[in-house]
């Protein structure tokens, strides 16, 4: 299997259920991201793993915890969500965090809801 | 602070021609991106400009003016597979990707 690929494609839960979001890439590729995209919003970055070391964390609360094992896989552990933060969750990975281009290929990500 | 706008939603006709316009203000600039997005499926890589001028690549052309905090995405031949989300990326100093909201392209035949 080729690209990334990201599971479940729909999660639904209520506030106080855990569950983790898993993302698979198999590109070769040693950068790895998780983005939130909202209805009429733009992507919101929430964590970026370079080389399996976190770079990134843009304020995002603990209820959402990163965690990545090896360059090709990134998981993302939920707890305690709030009902606004259903949403798009999108995995992304790119050769490394910043070079050239630096094309990101996306999953189709995973929809979750929280009720 | 930082901000990319393009329109929310644009109409067209199949086999016309639409430019989807984009314009940012961002602390420094190191590149624009052009992505496409189906309902329900990932974002795909389109085109990047860092320097200024058209980037031609088939059917899609992206265009950009560095002076003026400008691009566009010029699509031809438009084709129902066309109809989906574009988005607007820039680049900023610190190599952050700044998003735009995206606009949603519908193809009537």
């Amino acid at each position: 299997e080729t690209g990334v690929t990201q599971t479940p494609r729909h999660l639904v839960m209520g506030m106080t259920n855990k569950k983790s979001l898993k993302c698979e890439q198999h590109l070769g590729h040693n950068a790895m991201y998780w983005y939130k995209q909202s209805a009429k919003k733009p992507l919101e970055l929430m964590f970026v793993y370079n080389f399996k070391e976190q770079t990134e964390n843009n304020s995002v609360p603990s209820r959402f915890s990163p965690e990545c094992p090896n360059s090709s896989h990134l998981f993302l552990h939920l707890h305690t969500l709030q009902p606004e933060d259903s949403a798009l969750y999108l995995c992304a990975s790119s050769q490394t965090e910043v070079i050239g281009a630096n094309v990101l290929t996306f999953g189709a990500g995973s929809r979750l809801t929280v009720l | 602070g930082q901000n990319i706008d393009q329109p929310t939603e644009m109409t067209a006709t199949e086999g016309a021609i639409v430019q989807i316009n984009c314009t940012y203000q961002t602390s420094g600039f190191n590149g624009l991106f052009w992505y496409q997005q189906h309902a329900g499926e990932a974002p795909t890589f389109l085109s990047y400009n860092v320097l200024d001028g058209l980037e031609e690549k088939g059917r899609f052309s992206s265009f950009l003016s560095r002076s003026k905090g400008y691009s566009y995405l010029l699509l031809k031949e438009l084709q129902m597979k066309d109809s989906a989300s574009y988005l607007c990326a820039v680049r900023d100093s610190n190599y952050q990707l700044i998003w735009g909201a995206g606009t949603k392209l519908i193809i009537k035949p």
